[in-house]
């Protein structure tokens, strides 16, 4: 069974321009979640998509933003790029709750620069 | 804003040694607690979900323990390795099934 895949592996942007990272499921995994990671800081959540609708966001600024297709692949766009951005951004499909506690299943990150 | 707090922050220790670290959560509307391993340039590696106070999960040499009541578990790991080396994470989910992860105790074994 294919993991969790991540496209690209490695960015580097300008700052004020926009990215759009990508993210597909393991195969039946219908929720998706995205997460940053920054040097010192733990992974902080950004949101989770389930069925194509958002259902729950983190305390991040609106230009972060996501979608969920009804392949369960998703997308996170970042606009108006700031330095602070620069992290890796992973994503983790999991499992309806139902069926497990949530365990997650983290893809390998995209590592995102900005300069 | 929910608090998961992991200590110590790093740990350095000797191949053979027993380690263990702590991980602290809200013990109000819990629903699981989650550990992983994070290997440098790998991707976080589920070790073990807990759910119900009292838990104790293990695999090899790798062992954790929960208690809801006042919020913490541990992680404990016997005759450390140094393929042991790693980042440990623990993460809490209450009521919204998203995870709050805590920062993480990084975890160096030495020959």
């Amino acid at each position: 069974k294919a993991g969790v895949t991540q496209t690209p592996r490695y960015l580097i942007k300008t700052r004020g321009q926009q990215v759009t990272l990508s993210c597909s499921p393991i195969s039946g995994h219908r929720s998706v979640s995205w997460y940053q990671q920054t040097p010192g800081q733990g992974l902080q959540f950004l949101f989770e998509y389930f069925s194509e609708t958002q259902r729950n966001k983190g305390n991040f600024p609106g230009r972060f933003s996501g979608r969920q297709f009804s392949n369960s692949r998703s997308e996170m766009n970042v606009s108006t790029l700031e330095l602070g951005d620069s992290a890796l951004y992973l994503c983790a499909s999991s499992r309806p709750r139902d069926r497990a506690p949530n365990e997650q299943y983290f893809g390998p990150g995209t590592r995102l620069t900005v300069t | 804003i929910l608090n998961v707090e992991q200590s110590p922050q790093s740990l350095h220790v000797q191949e053979g040694d027993s380690t263990n670290f702590t991980c602290s959560f809200p013990s109000s509307n819990f629903y699981a607690l989650h550990w992983y391993r994070w290997e440098t340039a790998k991707s976080p590696e589920a070790l073990f979900v807990m759910t119900l106070n009292g838990d104790e999960k293990k695999k090899g040499r790798i062992s954790a323990t929960l208690n809801t009541k006042e919020g913490y578990s541990y992680l404990y790991i016997k005759g450390s390795q140094p393929e042991d080396s790693a980042t440990y994470l623990c993460a809490f989910t209450g009521t919204a099934s998203k995870l709050t992860f805590g920062t993480g105790t990084r975890l160096q074994v030495t020959l």
